[in-house]
């Protein structure tokens, strides 16, 4: 599949550990951010999104939490297991519109 | 439902040449996006369209790419002349969208080598 970038920061997780996956974003303004994950060959795909008026939520394994004042946003995955090594993006909705804005991404490795 | 559907899959051509990639959107989604993802630069927004208009173009590089959304179930990104700088996997993504923005839907992709 492709590479989807060879300087990506790398997280290396031992399998059934917690990963925390961080993320910060530029605009005060934005109101809206979500988390995707790529695997290789193939598209970004949805985990969990969260609006501004939130500070956490909480998904099957996944919890992302967003932390206004630091302009910080962070995807927990609970128990990593192999199928989670991929490279996840966040992404913000910086400007009016339906326009988001991607982050530069993380590569998670995780080891058996 | 098949989700995003790109065509082709993968695409090698040649300098000069034109190239047309294209994109069926999920069934009674109302905005499309174009986006190009290369190690160098990460995923970039290119174009997208809200009900077949087109609503921001500001990330097409340049003159030599056009895109297109003819009716709610089709779009296409045309590049010409093709430059050996435009090989990178193009993604169409789509999503509904009813005042705030929401979670898009991304495609396979096409992987577009340029010789």
């Amino acid at each position: 599949g492709e590479s989807v970038g060879l300087h990506l920061p790398t997280l290396s997780v031992q399998e059934g550990d917690n990963s925390i996956i961080n993320c910060a974003y530029s605009n005060s303004a934005s109101d809206y951010f979500i988390w995707y994950k790529q695997e290789s060959g193939k598209g970004p795909q949805f985990i969990i999104d969260i609006r501004s008026n939130m500070d956490k939520r909480q998904g099957q394994r996944v919890t992302v939490l967003l932390n206004k004042t630091v302009k910080h946003l962070s995807l927990q995955i609970a128990a990593t297991q192999p199928g989670d090594s991929a490279v996840y993006f966040c992404a913000e909705n910086r400007a009016a519109g339906n326009k988001l804005t991607f982050g530069g991404g993380t590569r998670v490795l995780v080891k058996p | 439902d098949a989700g995003v559907i790109q065509s082709p899959r993968h695409e090698v051509t040649e300098m000069g040449q034109e190239v047309t990639l294209r994109c069926k959107p999920i069934s009674g989604h109302n905005s499309l996006f174009w986006y190009r993802q290369t190690m160098m630069r990460g995923l970039e927004l290119l174009i997208y369209f809200n009900n077949n208009v087109p609503i921001d173009d500001s990330g097409m590089p340049e003159d030599r790419f056009s895109a297109k959304m003819p009716n709610a179930s089709f779009s296409t990104l045309k590049i010409q002349p093709s430059e050996p700088r435009d090989s990178a996997v193009y993604f169409c993504a789509s999503s509904l969208t009813g005042g705030t923005v929401g979670e898009q839907f991304f495609g396979p992709g096409t992987r577009l080598t340029v010789l």
